[in-house]
């Protein structure tokens, strides 16, 4: 795959557990996106990064923390989920400014038991 | 915030016939209005696009179509063929330095051969 890739592709994690997503971009772009895609609900905006500077948190919770150390490194920190939890995070890149497709990562799909 | 209704959740259409999904938003701040196609376990690519300053858009069999006054856009799809069959979303964007983008709920489109 190029583009924008994700590891792991699955996860699987206990209650009590600390994990990381992480997210990897090689289209030169600036901005950098976490979704969370859950059955039957529309693609969820967690985060925004631009130029590596957090600008949109959408009320997600705190055991939810993202990291972006450079343009191309996107990482979601995990730890004590719910298992409601549960879905395929998406990570997303565009350049930043002007009205853009955004590129998909194939997503992490995670079950938190 | 930006709300963006989608329907129908789901569609069944013959092999060669037309297929139109809709959405509404409510933000006028929302200048960019994209869709992406998603394949059964796949990521979410970007079909057709379409900026708050052009009415409508045509690509091949699909066209998109945008009524800034009632806040709706549509996506058509002609002739259509088995392999359209996937969930397909809208989005609302307000795109300046970063997008901020609202998706809909998804339509799920199956083609009958």
């Amino acid at each position: 795959e190029t583009g924008v890739t994700q590891t792991p592709r699955h996860l699987v994690m206990g209650m009590t557990n600390k994990k990381s997503l992480k997210c990897e971009q090689h289209l030169g772009h600036n901005a950098m996106y976490w979704y969370k895609q859950s059955a039957k609900k529309p693609l969820e905006l967690m985060f925004v990064y631009n130029f590596k500077e957090q600008t949109e948190n959408n009320s997600v919770p705190s055991r939810f923390s993202p990291e972006c150390p450079n343009s191309s490194h996107l990482f979601l920190h995990l730890h004590t989920l719910q298992p409601e939890d549960s879905a395929l995070y998406l990570c997303a890149s565009s350049v930043p400014s002007g009205a853009n497709e955004q590129f998909f990562g194939p997503g992490t799909r995670l079950t938190v038991l | 915030g930006e709300n963006v209704e989608q329907h129908p959740s789901t569609l069944s259409v013959q092999e060669g016939d037309s297929a139109v999904i809709k959405c509404t938003y409510s933000d006028s701040a929302s200048n960019y209005f994209p869709w992406y196609k998603q394949e059964l376990g796949k990521r979410p690519q970007l079909i057709i696009d379409i900026r708050s300053n052009v009415g409508e858009k045509k690509d091949q069999r699909i066209a998109v179509t945008l009524n800034k006054t009632a806040k709706h856009f549509s996506l058509h799809i002609t002739e259509t063929q088995p392999e359209d069959s996937a969930v397909y979303f809208c989005a609302a964007t307000i795109s300046g330095g970063y997008q901020k983008v609202t998706f809909g709920i998804g339509t799920k489109l199956q083609v009958i051969p």
